[in-house]
């Protein structure tokens, strides 16, 4: 069993569609959960990021972690054309220790 | 700044040639990583450093790889010799304090033929 799977899509909506993104992980120790955006043929960026359980929103884009079934979501509120793009979540057990990623899970929002 | 720099964006090399991937890091980031991303397998750790030193390269899949960072700007990627399943995107990354925004550069898409 892969540390991070994540569903790979593709997944596609209308503009306005609320999305739901989603990863589990294996390890237990894990405390740092993050969601990155790539769009195509660009590097990875830091979507969201939060330590531990709970939720964390940032404008349309709302992050949560549920510890107890190791499950680690993202939702996309009125997604937009430019929200097009792969998502790819990732983990890690301490500060200081590379990132783990799920392969992503490729967006396409229609307008 | 302006952000994580990868030479070259695009590689073409036959099999068996020795290819060198480029990095500069941010400047004051005192962490960079070398990942790899294939359809097949998504993004994989291939190695980190620390202050320029070495410190899990565990990924690195076998000896024909290998990665050097002489100061704390400028990393080197090496295959030696390249295969056709190297073929992949090879991403930089580096963050400071080990925080765990990094922050990539725009990859080298390596096509080895």
């Amino acid at each position: 069993q892969k540390e991070v799977e994540q569903d790979p899509g593709p997944l596609s909506v209308p503009e306005g569609a609320i999305v739901s993104l989603n990863c589990t992980y294996s390890n237990s120790a894990f405390q740092y959960f993050m969601w990155y955006r790539q769009y195509s043929r660009k590097g990875p960026e830091l979507l969201m990021y939060t330590y531990s359980s709970g939720n964390k929103e940032d404008g349309r884009f709302t992050a949560q972690v549920d510890k107890s079934s190791k499950y680690i979501s993202l939702f996309i509120r009125d997604s937009q054309p430019s929200d097009s793009a792969t998502y790819l979540c990732a983990t890690s057990n301490q500060a200081g220790t590379a990132l783990i990623f799920g392969k992503g899970t490729t967006l396409s929002v229609s307008s | 700044d302006a952000g994580v720099i990868q030479s070259p964006r695009h590689e073409v090399t036959e099999m068996g040639q020795e290819v060198t991937l480029r990095c500069k890091p941010i400047s004051g980031h005192d962490y960079l990583f070398w990942y790899r991303q294939t359809m097949m397998r998504g993004l994989e750790l291939l190695i980190y450093f620390n202050n320029n030193v070495p410190i899990d390269d565990s990924g690195m899949p076998e000896d024909r790889f290998s990665a050097k960072m002489p100061n704390a700007s400028f990393s080197t990627l090496k295959i030696q010799p390249s295969e056709p399943r190297d073929s992949a995107v090879y991403f930089c990354a580096s963050t400071l304090g080990g925080g765990v925004g990094y922050t990539f550069g725009s990859g080298t898409r390596l096509t080895v033929v």
